[in-house]
């Protein structure tokens, strides 16, 4: 596709559920990264995948919090046993990879946990 | 490691008139600082960047400036229109950071026409 694509938009779900938001990066941007935004706040560092390389997980705020990467493509992002502060819009975003900073964005998955 | 702040948090300005959003970084080895556009509904959007090694760039009604000793950068939005209305993130990048951008809290600019 022509940007990055998450799905779905919106999510809602119960205290204690399990979701997985899904990220489709541009095609060929090796670099993959996941961010969560509050309401009203700024852009949250989550978890980054860079080609083969170990991700980097040291913004996960939590155990429940894991993603993964296949094929140096599509993220998943799980959230384990919800919370309603898990709320927020998860944003993902690729790049052309290391030496190359431009991010580009996803629109985002609106979690409300209630 | 690196912390961005930005401010203010909230500005409203008349159509026609200039913006100006102030960041400042803490790391002195982060080189690159872009500003990412956030309209309601939507994932940012790279609207200008500049790397250290220059002071100011512009682009047509925008620009950023950069002030490496004081360790601030600015962005400047002059003849704002209404569609300029949005949330604007400053970001610093430290190439030695696998993380490379922190970004800021966020302004929400308002245009009132």
């Amino acid at each position: 596709g022509a940007g990055v694509s998450q799905s779905p938009s919106n999510k809602v779900t119960e205290k204690g559920k399990d979701v997985e938001l899904r990220c489709d990066p541009i095609s060929g941007h090796t670099a993959l990264y996941w961010y969560r935004q509050s309401l009203g706040q700024g852009l949250e560092f989550l978890i980054y995948f860079q080609g083969n390389s170990a991700p980097d997980k040291s913004g996960l705020p939590s155990d429940r919090f894991s993603a993964e990467r296949t094929g140096g493509s599509v993220s998943t992002l799980t959230i384990q046993r919800t919370q309603q502060e898990d709320s927020a819009v998860y944003l993902c975003a690729s790049s052309f990879g290391q030496g190359n900073e431009k991010l580009f964005f996803g629109s985002g998955t609106q979690l409300s946990v209630l | 490691g690196e912390n961005v702040e930005q401010h203010p948090s909230t500005l409203s300005v008349q159509e026609g008139d200039s913006a100006v959003i102030k960041c400042t970084y803490s790391d002195s080895a982060s080189n690159y600082f872009p500003w990412y556009k956030q309209e309601l509904g939507k994932g940012p959007q790279l609207i200008i960047d500049i790397r250290s090694n220059v002071g100011e760039k512009k682009d047509q009604r925008i620009a950023v400036t950069l002030n490496k000793t004081a360790k601030h950068f600015s962005l400047h939005i002059t003849e704002t229109q209404p569609e300029d209305s949005a949330v604007y993130f400053c970001a610093a990048s430290n190439p030695g950071s696998a993380r490379q951008l922190t970004f800021g809290s966020g302004t929400q600019l308002t245009v009132l026409p």
